[in-house]
C-alpha cells in the first residue's frame, strides 16, 4: 500500500521569499513521486515529476523538488515565490500505472 | 503537454435526475483513465479506474451503480452519476495516462450541484 503525507495544511510566505512544502511518502514498491498545482475550480497541472535517475528534479515556474529516498521524502521548493503562487499543491505517488495518490494537500497563500 | 478535456465544467441538476460528465483525451488515445472526487478544500479521492472496452475497477467504498462509468473508445470516458442526491455534490476530476504511462494529464474538472 502506498501513502503520502503533507505535513503543513498551509503555508503562509511573503513574495519574493522562498518556500518548501514537505511531502514524505511510504510504499513497499518502487514509487514514482509528483506534486502538482490546483488554482481554484480547475483541474491538476502537473510541476515536476521523479521516475528515476537524478534526485534534484527541475520543474516549471521555476519549482524544483528533492527526492531522498533514506527519508522517504519529496520535499518542493521555490527560491523565490509570486502572487501568482498562490494555490493548492497536491504531492502524490504512483506505483506506475497511473493511478495516483494523493497528499491532503498544502495551500500556500503569498501575500505581498 | 497531453491535453485532456472534460465537460462540462460546472453542471446544476435536479435531485434524482441523472448527470453524464465526458473525459476526452484530445490529442492521445488512453488506454486508461482516472476518475476522482474532490470535496471543497480536501485531497483528491480516487473513485474508479477507467479501462477501454472493458469494465471499470472502483475503488473500495464507491457504488459501481450509482457511478457509471463507460469507455467506450481510446479518448473517451464517461462518468454517469445516477439518481444524484445532493451529497453527490462535489468537484469530479478525471486523468488520462500517456502511452508512455509515465505521467497522467488531468481535465479540467466538473462541478456538480445537485439541489
Amino acid at each position: 500500500a502506498q501513502s503520502v503525507t503533507q505535513l503543513d495544511s498551509q503555508v503562509p510566505v511573503f513574495e519574493e521569499a522562498p518556500v518548501e512544502l514537505r511531502c514524505n511518502y511510504s510504499s513497499s514498491v518502487s514509487v514514482y513521486l509528483f506534486w502538482y498545482v490546483q488554482y481554484p475550480n480547475q483541474g491538476l497541472q502537473l510541476l515536476l515529476k521523479y521516475l528515476s535517475g537524478s534526485t534534484l528534479v527541475k520543474g516549471i515556474n521555476g519549482f524544483e523538488a528533492e527526492f531522498n529516498k533514506s527519508q522517504t521524502s519529496f520535499h518542493l521548493r521555490k527560491p523565490s515565490v509570486h502572487i501568482s503562487d498562490t494555490a493548492e499543491y497536491f504531492c502524490a505517488v504512483s506505483d506506475g500505472w497511473g493511478k495516483l495518490q494523493f497528499g491532503a494537500g498544502t495551500q500556500v497563500v503569498v501575500t505581498p | 503537454g497531453a491535453v485532456v478535456s472534460q465537460h462540462p465544467s460546472w453542471v446544476i441538476c435536479k435531485s434524482g435526475t441523472s448527470v453524464k460528465i465526458e473525459c476526452r483525451s484530445l490529442d492521445f488515445q488512453a488506454t486508461t483513465m482516472f476518475w476522482y472526487r474532490q470535496f471543497p478544500k480536501q485531497s483528491l479521492m480516487l473513485m474508479a479506474t477507467s479501462n477501454e472496452g472493458s469494465k471499470a475497477t472502483y475503488e473500495q467504498g464507491v457504488e459501481k451503480d450509482k457511478f457509471l462509468i463507460n469507455h467506450a473508445s481510446l479518448t473517451l470516458s464517461t462518468l454517469t452519476v445516477t439518481s444524484a442526491h445532493p451529497e453527490d455534490s462535489s468537484f469530479y476530476i478525471c486523468s488520462a495516462m500517456d502511452r508512455a504511462n509515465t505521467e497522467a494529464f488531468f481535465g479540467q474538472g466538473t462541478r456538480l450541484t445537485v439541489v
